[in-house]
């Protein structure tokens, strides 16, 4: 079982947009605004897509937005694109003891 | 161009010693916390740990302390992932990433560059 809780799956049509949820506690998510999240197609290395909650790299297109709300942080993607389909998952720094946490993943299917 | 270049698949036998590497190249190794990452077939990716080459301080996941060893070598540019006696469940794809930096901050959980994976099969 995964630190941080994610869907199994979710879909949209190209065009539509879709959010991703990532539920923790107050002593990861909630506590730091830590939050980053990656995308990794099969056979692939994750790539982040967003960091600090809400910050995108350089590169990454602005359709990848992120927020967070008490313990559950959340990626929205807008304009659905078909390269979109992937899997998603959330990291949450957790302090100096348990360090890092990754969420279980959640697939993303674009219709 | 940045780059973390994994060491090729290996196929050991439990009980086995085993070591990877990851040699980055492109930036300036010692200044950049290196984590490693386990991603298990079908399953999540798993945080391990991180190393910072200047000085070798590592910092484990409490799943994963006592499990392997991290080390890096600031000579050659190159981070190790090494287990003493290799497990079945050892049996993963482990990635080794680059805490992502700017110019002005570090980002803690971040990394903005990946290596490509190392493929460790555990089978009798």
């Amino acid at each position: 079982q995964s630190a941080l809780t994610q869907p199994r799956s979710v879909s949209g049509s190209p065009g539509q947009s879709v959010t991703i949820s990532c539920t923790g506690t107050s002593s990861d998510v909630g506590g730091y605004d830590y939050v980053s999240w990656y995308q990794q197609h099969p056979g692939k290395a994750p790539k982040l897509m967003i960091y600090d909650v809400s910050k995108r790299p350089s590169g990454v297109p602005d359709r990848f937005s992120g927020s967070k709300s008490g313990n559950t942080a959340s990626l929205t993607i807008s304009g659905l694109q078909a390269e979109d389909e992937a899997d998603y998952y959330c990291c949450s720094y957790a302090g100096r003891y348990t360090f890092v946490v990754f969420g279980g993943g959640t697939k993303l299917t674009v219709l | 161009e940045v780059q973390l270049v994994q060491s090729g698949a290996e196929v050991k036998k439990p009980g086995e010693s085993l070591r990877i590497s990851c040699k980055g190249s492109g930036y300036s190794f010692t200044t950049y916390w290196i984590g490693w990452v386990r991603q298990m077939p079908g399953k999540g990716l798993e945080w391990m740990g991180i190393i910072y080459p200047a000085d070798s301080d590592t910092r484990y996941s409490p799943s994963f302390q006592g499990q392997v060893t991290m080390s890096a070598d600031k000579s050659s540019s190159t981070a190790y992932l090494q287990w003493s006696s290799l497990k079945a469940s050892d049996t993963a794809m482990y990635f080794c990433a680059r805490r992502y930096c700017t110019s002005t901050s570090c980002y803690l959980g971040s990394y903005d560059s990946w290596g490509q994976g190392t493929l460790v099969t555990v089978s009798s």
